[in-house]
């Protein structure tokens, strides 16, 4: 089984640039998720999708951070325009409501790092 | 104060060590209770998966959650070079997963 896959692997641009991180979920797996992890910090949620629907999305930047699931399967998070501080590793991970588990699997992630 | 409180280390032990990673957390909402492995580039995997106090074996790793003193622990057997990645912990409630800082692991030959 295929696991999440993330494009591309590695980005580097200059600040005030826009940038976008593409994600593809287990296939079957409806939760999609959307996290940032700064340098020697765990995981922090950025948003939650349940098919094509943002759940939660809380922690998201909304002046400059946009994301999309559509058709429920593949998504996308752009930032536009990109700050110094947003280097960090983005991380997609997808989960089956199926069973109590919920067990979340990550991908490889992209690492952003803006100069 | 954080929700979770992870020491980030370093911790370096020499190879067939045992090894002991601790996490505090403060929400008592918090229902599960697991642990993930990042390997250098990689993205975090599951390790250990716990729901109730008490221990929890998997070949060499056991997770221990007491959550009177919201407190849970792993513990590495044997310890191998293998073993040397960051270890998250990481706290569900409401379907939020709320991680720690990461411990970075290394062990020597």
């Amino acid at each position: 089984e295929a696991g999440v896959v993330q494009s591309p692997r590695y980005k580097i641009i200059e600040k005030k640039q826009p940038v976008a991180f593409w994600c593809n979920p287990i296939s079957g797996h409806n939760t999609l998720y959307w996290y940032r992890q700064n340098l020697g910090q765990g995981p922090e949620l950025l948003i939650r999708y349940e098919n094509e629907e943002a759940v939660d999305d809380s922690q998201l930047p909304k002046d400059r951070f946009s994301a999309e699931r559509l058709k429920g399967v593949d998504s996308t998070l752009k930032i536009q325009p990109a700050e110094l501080g947003d280097s960090a590793v983005y991380l997609c991970a997808s989960s089956s409501l199926a069973g109590t588990r919920n067990e979340q699997f990550f991908g490889p992630g992209t690492r952003l790092t803006v100069l | 104060q954080k929700e979770v409180e992870q020491d980030p280390g370093p911790l370096s032990v020499p190879e067939g060590a045992i090894v002991s990673l601790n996490c505090t957390y403060s929400n008592s909402a918090f229902q599960y209770f697991m642990w993930y492995r990042q390997y250098s580039r990689k993205g975090p995997e599951l390790l250990m998966y716990t729901y109730s106090s008490g221990n929890k074996e998997d070949g060499r790793f056991t997770a221990q959650v007491d959550k009177s003193s919201k407190y849970i622990s792993l513990f590495i057997r044997d310890s191998q070079p293998s073993d040397s990645a960051t270890y998250l912990c990481a706290m569900q409630g409401a379907q939020k997963l709320v991680f720690g800082q990461g411990t970075r692991l290394t062990i020597n030959p």
